[in-house]
């Protein structure tokens, strides 16, 4: 079964600052890859997918991740975060023809103005 | 908006009783998943159903139990309510094996 690392649950940072959320799964075969934000009360929604090709992904609201295989990693990265930003970051997994998602514990995130 | 919804939106229950949460697809959208969201375990994938049969099974307690009727709908039962219980669950639906997942607002549920 896959499994999803996560670090540094906690991140404070100014706006302006730049965000990377490291992400780490751990699936021998072919994996589907997810960052979701869930904002305060609201429910999860996707900010970029990786399934095959270009290993850099562009999503919403200026978020982008990488795909490396080697380090079996999917980094999120925002070069400038908005107050708007503060939530809760989740990357998630599935295997290529099983499709539930495997979650890590996710980043809360916190942008002071 | 992502097209899936769920009711109710809160439900605040006692131990040992039942409940049921329900979930309506995107319009299309055969395949229905639940999950789990609480404090100590994360989120986590219970189970998925497509077509009205089920097709995998995750981190399910017997006490739990899910259908899918023909007009696609779905509804989560669980059974025997424990505090440990209480968490936020929420569904989710895709197209086919589209692996992508929209997901509803979720229920939160509050076992007293």
């Amino acid at each position: 079964a896959q499994s999803v690392s996560q670090h540094n649950h906690h991140v404070i940072l100014s706006e302006a600052a730049s965000l990377e959320l490291g992400c780490n799964y751990s699936y021998g075969g072919t994996v589907n890859l997810f960052w979701y934000v869930q904002y305060p009360g609201q429910h999860l929604q996707l900010l970029l997918k990786y399934f095959s090709g270009d290993p850099l992904v562009k999503g919403i609201k200026g978020f982008e991740a990488e795909f490396i295989k080697s380090k079996f990693s999917f980094n999120l990265r925002k070069p400038s975060v908005q107050w708007s930003d503060t939530a809760e970051y989740f990357c998630a997994v599935n295997a290529h023809g099983n499709n539930r998602l495997a979650f890590g514990k996710g980043n809360q995130v916190v942008v002071i103005p | 908006d992502s097209g899936v919804t769920q009711t109710p939106k809160h439900l605040i229950t006692a131990t040992g009783q039942r409940v049921t949460l329900r979930c309506s697809p995107r319009s299309g959208d055969l395949s229905v998943y639940w999950y789990q969201q609480s404090l100590d375990q994360g989120l986590q994938f219970l189970i998925q159903y497509y077509n009205g049969e089920e097709r995998a099974k995750g981190n399910i307690l017997e006490r739990f139990s899910a259908q899918q009727f023909p007009d696609l709908h779905s509804e989560l039962n669980l059974s025997s309510l424990e505090l440990g219980d209480s968490a936020l669950y929420f569904c989710a639906s895709s197209v086919d094996d589209n692996p992508q997942q929209f997901f509803g607002p979720g229920t939160r549920l509050t076992v007293l």
